[in-house]
């Protein structure tokens, strides 16, 4: 069965740091690879997806993830943060074609102290 | 609509009753999905129906939820006799399967509240 493990419930970084969101996943064959954002009060938003190609993707906001198929992983990645990036991260992984369910992580709960 | 849609937004229900809940999903998205999501918890995936194909129940947590697509259209989430346990957001999500892949668009949810 696919899943997804995002071992940090919760991150706080200073303003301007850099970030990374941990991210492993259990999937038997190719996965498609997701991180959605969810800030306060709002829906879902994805930020990037990994399907094939390049295993470094770029996302809104400034995010990028890199795929590691050794290492299992799809961690996120910010060079600077800023406070409104402060909100949950949630990494996801589903089938290829399309035709596979999506399976979420727990979340990471992001906070940015000035 | 542009967006998925899903009402009611914000339903407050006394513990027993039976609730409905409804998903308009984005035109031309065959896939639909309810995920669950709980105060300080991840999203718990539900049920999943594409096209025509029997649904994905496995994450369905009891037999007093169930959920149609009538159509391949609109969904309901029925929950009966409701307990305070059930009191979630309920995330009502489709898929686009163009090209660029299956990107998951959400609803804003029903916030339920058994009281």
């Amino acid at each position: 069965a696919q899943s997804v493990t995002q071992p940090d419930i919760h991150i706080t970084v200073s303003e301007g740091a850099s970030l990374e969101l941990r991210c492993n996943y259990s999937y038997g064959a190719t996965p498609y690879l997701f991180w959605y954002v969810q800030s306060p009060g709002q829906g879902l938003q994805l930020l990037l997806k990994y399907f094939s190609g390049d295993t470094l993707v770029q996302g809104i906001k400034g995010f990028e993830a890199e795929f590691k198929r050794s290492q299992s992983s799809f961690n996120l990645r910010k060079p600077s943060v800023h406070w409104s990036d402060a909100a949950e991260y949630f990494c996801a992984v589903g089938g290829p074609g399309g035709y596979q369910k999506v399976t979420f992580g727990t979340g990471t709960k992001l906070q940015v102290i000035p | 609509g542009a967006g998925v849609s899903q009402s009611p937004s914000n339903k407050v229900t006394e513990k027993g009753k039976d609730v409905e809940l409804r998903c308009d999903p984005i035109s031309g998205h065959t896939a639909l999905y309810w995920y669950r999501q709980s105060l300080g918890q991840g999203l718990e995936f539900l049920i999943y129906f594409q096209g025509n194909s029997a649904p994905d129940k496995s994450g369905l947590p009891s037999d007093r939820f169930s959920a149609e697509r009538t159509g391949g259209s609109v969904s309901t989430l029925t929950i009966q006799r409701t307990q305070q346990e059930d009191s979630a957001v309920y995330l009502c999500a489709t898929v686009d399967r163009g090209d660029s892949g299956n990107t998951i668009y959400f609803g804003e949810g029903s916030w339920l509240t058994v009281v």
